[in-house]
């Protein structure tokens, strides 16, 4: 089958990294991505990595994929107000256009 | 501006009458999706299209209908709605071996 798991809830401090996990189940990912949903908007993609890749940084996001565990996790360091909103993770299972996402993970950041 | 697009954004409905959701994109891109997203649930995928004349049930396919008879437009239909339809879709176009997917802003349909 095909879950993807995600805490429900995350809450940090203005300044302080943030990490956000996801497990999935299909290991024969390719890609696996993380989303922003901002309150009344829709999806804007974060970042992505390769199924063959351990790690990827893109200014304050790192993102780290343990396979052998099936574990996603994004990290954003230096978290800003702006940083609140909802984060999804998604993997490509293979088929076309075929996303599984995760159930979202809510970042509230506090000053 | 490189964009997908839906409308409309907001609808109220009641039970059995019929709606479209429409969905366009402007960026040539060969796949797109519909999906809905509920509170605990995430987002699933309804109907996903890997070009034109091909389309494909996601997950959660019952109750709904789509056709891409043109590369830029993939409308998604209800031919008669039902309150557990009520929910915040999202129409998404991708492309090339990423699928990295751009969505659309969403359409919060409401079936009384």
């Amino acid at each position: 089958g095909e879950d993807v798991e995600q805490s429900l809830f995350l809450s940090v401090r203005e300044g302080d990294s943030s990490v956000i996990n996801c497990t999935y189940t299909d290991s024969s990912s390719t890609y696996l991505y993380w989303y922003k949903q901002e309150p009344g908007a829709g999806l804007q993609l974060l970042t992505y990595i390769f199924s063959n890749m351990d790690m990827k940084q893109d200014q304050r996001l790192t993102v780290l994929l343990n396979k052998k565990d099936k574990h996603l996790s994004l990290r954003i360091a230096d978290t800003q107000t702006g940083d609140s909103a909802i984060y999804f993770c998604a993997e490509n299972t293979g088929t076309a256009s075929k996303l599984t996402f995760g159930t979202g993970t809510r970042l509230q950041v506090t000053l | 501006e490189a964009q997908v697009t839906q409308n409309p954004r907001y609808l109220i409905t009641v039970t059995g009458k019929k709606l479209t959701v429409t969905c366009s994109q402007n960026m040539n891109h060969e796949y797109m999706s519909w999906y809905r997203q509920d509170p605990g649930l995430g987002l699933r995928q309804i109907y996903y299209s890997m070009n034109v004349e091909v389309t494909d049930k996601g997950d959660v396919p019952e109750g709904y209908k789509v056709s891409r008879k043109e590369k830029r437009n993939f409308p998604l239909i209800l031919e008669s709605p039902s309150p557990n339809q009520t929910s915040l879709y999202f129409c998404a176009s991708s492309f090339g071996r990423t699928r990295e997917q751009y969505f659309g802003p969403g359409t919060r349909l409401t079936v009384t």
